[in-house]
């Protein structure tokens, strides 16, 4: 079983739509990330959190939501997508201990197209 | 903020000893170095960590000077199933929990 599982895996949609990127882990890690990636950009974060009620911004936030909604599941929101917002997008886990190492498990990642 | 700095691409052939050197010029004292590796599409796959000197584990070594303000992952005798992008991660904070990525290095394996 995958430690951390992204739905859907591929999205097609329209300017302006809002859309919901979900993400489950089934370890009980605390702390959960969104990521973005870009070609030949690296991943960029987007938010994170450390348990349900905390949400903190990373580098890349500015047209982006996130919602903790309990501590297995936290999903990224588009509310209204952009072309520019086309990506490869990534979710991670890690428990309270790991995360100060860095060790992350990732998602198997969601391939967002706006067209 | 401990940012890291990496070579953007590198080339070897089959068979060679690859070091990937990254530079973290203000990594806090009590955080670690840990390295990914990442193939197209897939998410980063965590490959070795560490705090200091040398660490060894069955897949690669990560080699830590004593000032830590670099380290280098060294891959020996790659094979073409290495090519992918590797990505050098130091914690923006302990305490916090930050987990930054750069734009990583991209290594290409030659027959």
């Amino acid at each position: 079983d995958a430690d951390v599982t992204q739905t859907p895996r591929n999205r097609i949609t329209k300017t302006g739509k809002r859309i919901m990127l979900e993400c489950s882990q089934t370890k009980g890690h605390d702390r959960m990330y969104w990521y973005r990636q870009d070609p030949g950009l690296g991943l960029r974060l987007i938010y994170y959190s450390f348990d349900v009620k905390d949400i903190n911004k990373g580098e890349i936030s500015d047209g982006y939501s996130v919602s903790r909604q309990a501590q297995a599941k936290f999903s990224l929101s588009l509310e209204s997508a952009i072309p520019n917002q086309t990506a490869l997008y990534f979710c991670a886990a890690t428990g309270k201990g790991e995360a100060n190492t860095g060790e992350l498990f990732f998602g198997e990642g969601s391939r967002l197209t706006v067209l | 903020l401990a940012k890291t700095t990496q070579p953007i691409s590198m080339d070897s052939y089959e068979g060679q000893e690859v070091n990937i050197t990254c530079s973290h010029n203000n990594i806090a004292t009590n955080d670690y170095i840990t390295w990914y590796q990442q193939f197209p599409s897939q998410g980063p796959r965590f490959i070795i960590q560490g705090y200091k000197t040398k660490v060894t584990n069955e897949v690669a070594s990560l080699f830590i000077p004593a000032d830590r303000k670099s380290s280098t992952l060294s891959l020996p005798r790659v094979s073409l199933s290495d090519t992918a992008v590797y990505y050098c991660l130091v914690p923006q904070g302990s305490t916090l929990g930050r987990l930054y990525f750069g734009r990583g290095t991209q290594l290409t394996v030659w027959p």
